[in-house]
């Protein structure tokens, strides 16, 4: 199947910084991405969707301006967790949609802890 | 989006087919029935998908209940492998959003 990779799979960081991860598409192009987050024991939270060259549509309560995505590229995008803090400490996964069925392929996940 | 109900756990033999039950009785005439599941500390995987007809895979068999108002994904034979957490969501074909439920976590037993 198609590969999705996010980098990097784990990171620490101090409170006030910024992170960004980056989710890739391997061997295929990939016209749509997802940001999940996904906080220990809950379920999969969608965050927003990344359609390249177009700015992202984020989900009711997630803050624009917070988590920054670009979508530079039909093989990139990224989410740039701006001023982070502990509450943001979660499991942040991708998905990629190809368009040629209706399957999406997730990345690996990241995992922010914010200290 | 249509709203799916699934058990929240479910323990199995290694070896002997499993069974994993979802409801959803609102189910629009255009929704896909997708099954996806996630290991501990991964990512989902896709599983199967389909809408009207039963489906087979490698990974495994989508029954769907001729009303659609439910379906079952039936893995064949479990492995340790297989215990995961097992996610059924419903989209609109031409809604490709996933809304994740809590899913059903699956136990294999050696």
């Amino acid at each position: 199947g198609a590969v999705v990779s996010q980098h990097p799979s784990r990171v620490i960081c101090k409170s006030g910084t910024s992170v960004k991860i980056e989710c890739r598409s391997l061997d295929f192009q990939a016209t749509t991405m997802f940001w999940y987050r996904q906080f220990p024991k809950k379920s999969l939270m969608l965050m927003a969707t990344s359609n390249e060259g177009s700015k992202a549509t984020y989900e009711q309560g997630v803050e624009k301006d917070k988590f920054l995505i670009n979508h530079a590229s039909l093989t990139l995008s990224t989410l740039t967790v701006t001023s982070a803090h502990p509450e943001d400490s979660s499991f942040y996964i991708c998905s990629a949609f190809s368009g040629n069925s209706v399957e999406q392929f997730f990345g690996p996940g990241t995992r922010l802890t914010v200290l | 989006d249509a709203k799916t109900t699934q058990p929240n756990s479910m323990e199995s033999n290694e070896e002997e087919p499993v069974h994993l039950p979802c409801n959803h009785s609102t189910i629009s005439g255009t929704d896909y029935i997708h099954w996806y599941r996630q290991l501990p500390s991964q990512g989902p995987e896709y599983v199967i998908h389909g809408l009207t007809s039963n489906v087979n895979n490698r990974m495994a068999s989508l029954a769907i209940a001729e009303d659609r108002k439910s379906s079952t994904l039936i893995l064949h034979r479990a492995t340790l492998r297989d215990a995961a957490v097992y996610y059924c969501i419903l989209s609109t074909g031409a809604n490709i959003k996933l809304t994740f439920g809590k899913g059903i976590t699956l136990s294999v037993r050696p």
